[in-house]
């Protein structure tokens, strides 16, 4: 495909439980981004990584949160011991260089009963 | 602390006419401004974008100014189509090109026949 993919595109949980989100970038794009959109509100920055390595995670909330891309090309976005404020659509994006224009994936809207 | 706002969360315009989203920001170290573009159900599509040594940028139907002294941009739609019917997203990153991008809270447009 030619656009950022994520899967799965909705997950339903239950409190306490652990959850992978997954991003395949827009392939040859080397930075890639997760954002977090709740209900209302814009999307909110969580973590970038240039090529494997995060460049900036300033935006994950707590230690539950945390992504990895370690061929440098998809990414996983994993959320521990889930609470019910973590119910919102991830977003992912890739830009071929760090500062070129991102491009976005559906998202995958995760629901935290 | 809401560094990028959107105060109007609807704007409804005839077709045909001008439709006109504004965005405000507070931190000066911003120095690149993005519009996007949403669809319910897909993730941000980029509009347009903007640097600061810029005040004026055009694409097509659209066209961003950037008053910097005002800490102030608009994007202007002309004329508007009923495909335009979306939630628009305002967003500024520091530090030379789209980096880790700060988002308003969106605009929902209703272009009327």
């Amino acid at each position: 495909g030619a656009g950022v993919s994520q899967t799965p595109s909705n997950k339903v949980t239950e409190k306490g439980k652990y959850v992978e989100l997954r991003c395949d970038p827009i392939s040859g794009h080397t930075a890639l981004y997760w954002y977090r959109q709740s209900l209302g509100q814009g999307p909110e920055f969580l973590i970038y990584f240039q090529g494997t390595g995060a460049a900036d995670d300033s935006g994950l909330p707590n230690d539950r949160f945390f992504a990895v891309r370690p061929e440098g090309s998809v990414s996983t976005l994993k959320i521990q011991r889930t609470e019910r404020g973590d119910s919102a659509v991830y977003l992912c994006a890739s830009s071929l260089m760090l500062t070129d224009t991102q491009y976005f994936g559906p998202g995958t809207r995760l629901t935290v009963l | 602390d809401q560094q990028v706002k959107q105060n109007s969360p609807s704007l409804s315009v005839q077709e045909g006419r001008i439709s006109i989203l504004n965005c405000d920001y507070t931190n000066s170290m911003f120095d690149y401004f993005l519009w996007y573009k949403k669809y319910p159900a897909e993730g941000p599509t980029f509009l347009i974008s903007i640097s600061s040594i810029k005040d004026k940028n055009e694409d097509g139907r659209f066209t961003v100014f950037l008053n910097k002294s005002a800490k102030h941009l608009s994007l202007h739609i002309v004329p508007s189509q009923p495909g335009d019917s979306a939630v628009y997203f305002c967003a500024a990153s520091a530090g030379q090109g789209a980096q880790k991008l700060v988002f308003g809270q969106g605009t929902r447009l209703t272009i009327n026949p």
